[in-house]
């Protein structure tokens, strides 16, 4: 069964960044890509990027650009997520998803981690 | 504020059916697939539907998606009190290049 195991819970102060991991195993780790999705409390759902693990490629919304890097490593079938400049706003818990995208659109995350809390707070 | 709109929240009793709606636009819903999470409390959202109707396979029949337009629709027949949980519609966005959900919409088994 695909997995996808992340990280444990973060503690950030205001400023600070966070780097976020994503352990993908029973798949073929460069068929698919993965997404990153927040949610802060009690809110809804916000996707906040892509990346190919085969080639590199980002996708990310207009609001994280700048501020939020995805790197893969292949060796390790492992992706990343780091978040800088963080604000309280930042505080939500940080799901990667394996997704599927073309040169067009992304499909949505068939498998899903279990999710970061990621706490800013001075 | 949403790019996708579903109701807050619908309830009805065990065993009887229920419907979410999700509404969009011609930018979203209308060029592209929809999909259907569920994220029960305190876990991580599950995959229900993808591609407007279609359910992994470990998915019960008992769920089911369907699209008209700008607009998708979530079923699901049989209500049980395990069904409780928050559902999320998700669609690619062409004008944002983003992927983008709805708000969710809370079931209550009554």
């Amino acid at each position: 069964q695909v997995q996808l195991v992340q990280s444990g819970a973060e503690v950030k102060q205001p400023g600070a960044s966070v780097k976020v991991s994503c352990k993908a195993s029973d798949y073929t780790f460069s068929t698919y890509g993965v997404s990153w999705v927040r949610q802060a409390p009690g809110q809804g759902l916000e996707w906040m990027g892509w990346i190919s693990p085969k080639s590199g490629q980002t996708k990310s919304a207009q609001k994280f650009q700048g501020r939020v890097t995805m790197t893969s490593d292949t060796s390790r079938t492992t992706v990343y997520m780091e978040l800088r400049s963080l604000t309280s706003d930042d505080t939500a818990v940080y799901y990667c998803a394996r997704d599927y995208c073309d040169s067009a659109r992304c499909f949505g995350g068939d498998f899903w981690g279990q999710g970061t809390l990621v706490t800013v707070s001075s | 504020q949403s790019v996708l709109t579903q109701p807050p929240s619908v309830s009805a009793a065990p065993g009887q059916k229920v419907t979410i709606s999700c509404s969009g636009s011609s930018s979203n819903i209308g060029n592209n697939y929809v999909s259907w999470y569920q994220q029960l409390p305190g876990t991580a959202p599950k995959l229900l539907i993808y591609e407007n109707n279609k359910r992994p396979s470990w998915i019960p029949d008992r769920f089911s998606g369907s699209k008209s337009g700008t607009s998708a629709t979530l079923g699901i027949t049989g209500l049980q009190t395990g069904d409780e949980a928050d559902y999320y519609c998700g669609t690619w966005d062409s004008s944002l290049s983003a992927e983008v959900f709805g708000g969710g919409t809370k079931v209550t088994v009554l």
